[in-house]
């Protein structure tokens, strides 16, 4: 079936460094990619998206291409703060609708 | 309120409690989904509804009862759990289960600890 894996965690990073978090796909159709954010002590919050290839899905500082040719989807911040410590978790809406989620990292920044 | 609102934020029951978790949500969605938080597993989807109506019940023990009375409403009733069924609830809305191009918007979940 569809399915989404992402990089192992966890990735402690210092204040103001860039941020690359992967993700790789498997996927019969075209899906529609995205990326979440955890909080501690919170629910999944969507940070971004792209329903079709070469689509940017940007938010926060935070940046993601489909690459339909390397099946990827990767993460990336310029520079990272504090606050964005927290868990983030890839996923695809596949052709049965269904939303399926990576492992999640855990990001840890450091000041 | 806006958003996705699940009550209570905890929850700790016995193996022999009966007890219901309740999702709400204000934001015209017709799809309503519950997935199950474990440590050091990926998110389960356990249940969905589209339009008031269950589509998925991904083998599912009977001792979770999902229940959504309407569009905006959705409950887990739980009885007779084990321990292995501590974990984080979580309760998420979508414009509706075909929209293949819009994401989830989650609430903040309902930890539960089954003693």
């Amino acid at each position: 079936g569809d399915s989404v894996t992402q990089m192992e965690g966890p990735v402690t990073l210092s204040e103001e460094a860039f941020l690359t978090i992967n993700c790789t796909y498997t996927a019969t159709g075209y899906p529609s990619l995205f990326w979440y954010v955890q909080y501690p002590g919170e629910g999944l919050q969507l940070l971004l998206k792209a329903t079709k290839a070469d689509d940017k899905g940007s938010n926060k500082g935070f940046e993601a291409t489909y690459r339909k040719e390397t099946t990827s989807f990767h993460l990336e911040k310029g520079s990272v703060q504090v606050s964005d410590s927290a868990v983030y978790f890839c996923a695809l809406r596949d052709n049965n609708n269904d939303m399926r989620f990576g492992a999640g990292t855990r990001l840890t920044v450091k000041p | 309120e806006t958003g996705v609102t699940q009550t209570p934020r905890h929850l700790v029951m016995g193996m022999t409690n009966k007890k219901s978790l309740k999702c709400e949500q204000h934001l015209g969605h017709n799809a309503m989904y519950w997935y199950k938080q474990s440590a050091k597993k990926p998110l389960e989807l356990m249940f969905v509804y589209n339009f008031k109506e269950q589509t998925e019940n991904n083998s599912v023990p009977s001792r979770f009862s999902p229940e959504c009375p309407n569009s905006s409403h959705l409950f887990l009733h739980l009885h007779t759990l084990q321990p292995e069924d501590s974990a984080l609830y979580l309760c998420a809305s979508s414009q509706d289960w075909g929209a293949r191009g819009y994401g989830y918007t989650f609430g903040s979940g309902t930890r539960l600890t089954v003693v």
